[in-house]
């Protein structure tokens, strides 16, 4: 079974200042997917970035960016120059490469808050 | 585009009651639909997967139950709540050709007393 882990309950930073909020995660499969979800106080999940572990290059989206660290198992999240809209509970995902019927595992989830 | 749909936003029930919460998916055809549930400050936790009409998938033992009649719609059920049935329950689906990406429903606050 996959276990996904972010050891920061909570963590918070000064706007415009840079973040990263850390996850590991425990499989066996060699091919998955990783994933940085947004929960802000809406409660709707907006997917932040996605990750193939078959691509070393870490995946970017414009402030965010990821740390992928395939034999360590990790899979940390930098946001740049933050911003107070991005202040949300964060969650790592996991999801194996199966072509159907495939799950999303998640971490307990990592709460940002951005100062001004 | 596609779209999700789920209703209502917001319940609240007395224990015993039955329930039933509705999720519709538009813009697409075959889609995966999940049903996950969050407890209070903590992570989603799968209840239900479904890859076409009347599969489903149970990953944890409880008191609910889930059915998919048509293509684009999934219902949670339940006959009798209980108290630790309380929880922000989410759907999702993904498809089109990437099924490694979800897009979830806006959710929907169930308190049971």
């Amino acid at each position: 079974a996959q276990t996904v882990t972010q050891s920061q309950p909570e963590m918070s930073v000064q706007e415009a200042e840079t973040v990263t909020l850390s996850c590991t995660y425990d499989t066996s499969e060699n091919n998955y997917y990783l994933f940085w979800y947004k929960q802000p106080p809406s409660r709707q999940m907006i997917l932040v970035i996605r990750q193939e572990a078959y691509k070393q290059q870490n995946a970017t989206e414009n402030r965010f960016s990821v740390n992928f660290q395939k034999a360590a198992k990790s899979f940390s999240l930098k946001i740049s120059d933050s911003q107070l809209g991005d202040t949300a509970m964060y969650f790592c995902a996991f999801m194996t490469g199966e072509t159907s019927g495939s799950r999303l595992t998640f971490g307990e989830g990592t709460q940002l808050t951005v100062n001004p | 585009s596609q779209t999700i749909h789920q209703w209502p936003a917001t319940l609240v029930q007395p224990v015993g009651s039955p329930l039933s919460l509705e999720c519709t998916v538009e813009g697409t055809s075959n889609p995966n639909l999940y049903w996950y549930r969050q407890a209070a400050g903590r992570g989603l936790q799968l209840l239900f997967y479904s890859v076409g009409i009347g599969q489903i998938s149970s990953e944890v033992p409880q008191n609910l139950s889930a059915s998919r009649p048509q293509d684009r719609q999934f219902i949670l059920s339940s006959k009798k709540l209980l108290l630790s049935d309380s929880g922000f329950y989410l759907c999702a689906w993904s498809g089109g050709g990437v099924r490694e990406k979800l897009f979830f429903g806006s959710g929907t606050q169930l308190s049971v007393l």
